[in-house]
């Protein structure tokens, strides 16, 4: 069964400093693996789209990385900022029909 | 430049009664996707639509919903005789082409409450 699954579900830091979230997938065949940040009350907005042959790739403070073999992916944010405080949804695609969502995980920068 | 717009932004009904969600594509993307997203959970399929080809509309939860796209501009999502569960974020979301390989552009959504 094609599944993405995040962890952890919830995550609290502390203003200024990293975090890495987790995605493994199941998801076959495999075409591209996207993360996107979902600020309470809004759309998702795309942070980055991978491919089989990337596998790392950043935007900002944001850097993702993939590893297709082992089926994992993981978003990392360096000195986080209040704004980071959000849903980041992993999404992964087999290229023809399907993106499969995995459920997110919640993060909270406090101050 | 414009990106995907939905209306209403909220939508209060009674149980029972119809409502039509709308969404307004980039202009130029061929591939729409409406997503429902109940509090707390992740986005749930509902309905693709890729340029001319007919709608994938497997994520579609009853007969109750449809929706419909006019070439490759706007989308309406309808759903009829309204239950409480149909409560949630509905989510439009257009690509440039096919949504599996390209970037998704979502729209803000629709909150739909149904009392």
């Amino acid at each position: 069964k094609n599944q993405v699954e995040q962890s952890p579900q919830s995550l609290i830091i502390l203003e200024g400093k990293n975090c890495t979230l987790q995605c493994n997938y199941t998801v076959s065949p495999f075409s591209n693996l996207r993360w996107y940040k979902q600020d309470t009350g809004r759309g998702p907005v795309s942070l980055t789209i991978m491919t089989f042959s990337e596998n790392t790739k950043s935007n900002g403070r944001y850097t993702a990385t993939l590893d297709a073999d082992t089926k994992q992916s993981s978003l990392h944010i360096t000195a986080s900022q209040l704004s980071d405080s959000a849903s980041y949804i992993c999404v992964v695609s087999d290229g023809f029909q399907k993106l499969v969502f995995g459920t997110g995980t919640r993060l909270l920068v406090s101050p | 430049g414009a990106g995907v717009s939905q209306s209403p932004s909220n939508k209060v009904t009674e149980k029972g009664k119809d409502v039509e969600l709308r969404c307004d594509p980039i202009s130029g993307h061929t591939a729409l996707y409406w997503y429902r997203q109940r509090l707390g959970q992740g986005l749930e399929f509902l309905i693709y639509f890729q340029g001319n080809s007919a709608p994938d509309k497997s994520g579609l939860p009853s007969d109750r919903f449809s929706a419909e796209r006019t070439g490759e501009s706007v989308s309406t999502l309808t759903i009829q005789r309204t239950q409480q569960e149909d409560s949630a974020v509905y989510l439009c979301a257009s690509s440039p082409d096919r949504a599996t390989t390209d970037t998704q552009y979502f729209g803000p959504g629709t909150r739909l409450t149904v009392l």
